[in-house]
């Protein structure tokens, strides 16, 4: 699976959008972007995930390059509950399944009242 | 079950014991992960199962880890002569299939003293 490189920490104003980017320059055609969080000491939480078109849910949207080397995670209106790790990473969606998938240090995010 | 259930959620053990970390994973999930946590770090992939086949064990450490799931449902991970350098969050996911979004459980928090 490809690499991932994410800031380490961004702090975001309450209300305000959050864009969380991430850069994956060496993504190969059959892998898919996905995002995760982890709230505290909880187990990591599936946000989205796309190949190449942009995606939102409920959650979150997220936003992916042409040449699809890097993509933005947007939290449209952030609240104190957003506060947590997030992590990007890209794996083969079709075959494979979750294995050796590296989830790096993420990015942590503080939402700021 | 309405998620992935782990036990126990506490471990504390002394160095050289054996331990059995136990996954229940939510009803009906085909594959089944492995991860390790270290403070600070996002989780480190171990092993996976789909059904009761070990699909890819590349990533436990050493030959002292070892993980079965006999019948496609609960997996044990289980380490043998624990060392200190064991103590770590050990987490268990699952997932309906190899390319679906993964549910973690709360983490087994082991402590090797």
């Amino acid at each position: 699976d490809a690499k991932t490189t994410q800031p380490t920490s961004m702090d975001c104003a309450e209300g305000r959008a959050a864009n969380l980017p991430c850069n994956h320059s060496t993504i190969s055609g059959n892998e898919y972007v996905y995002w995760y969080r982890q709230i505290h000491s909880q187990g990591p939480q599936y946000i989205i995930h796309g190949l190449k078109n942009n995606e939102t849910n409920e959650m979150a949207s997220l936003i992916i390059t042409e040449d699809r080397k890097s993509s933005t995670l947007i939290l449209p209106h952030a609240t104190l509950r957003d506060t947590a790790v997030y992590y990007c990473i890209v794996r083969v969606g079709n075959s494979g399944g979750y294995q050796k998938v590296t989830f790096g240090t993420g990015t942590k995010l503080q939402v700021i009242p | 079950g309405a998620g992935v259930s782990q036990s126990p959620r506490y471990k504390v053990t002394k160095r050289g014991q054996d331990v059995a970390l136990r996954c229940d994973p939510i009803s009906g999930h085909v594959s089944l992960y492995w991860y390790r946590q270290a403070l600070g770090q996002g989780p480190e992939f171990l092993t996976y199962f789909n059904y009761e086949a070990q699909q890819d064990k590349s990533g436990l450490p050493n030959d002292r880890f070892s993980a079965e799931r006999p019948e496609g449902s609960i997996s044990t991970l289980t380490i043998q002569r624990t060392e200190q350098r064991d103590s770590a969050m050990y987490r268990c996911a699952s997932s309906l299939g190899r390319n679906t979004e993964a549910f973690f459980g709360q983490g087994t928090r082991l402590t090797v003293v």
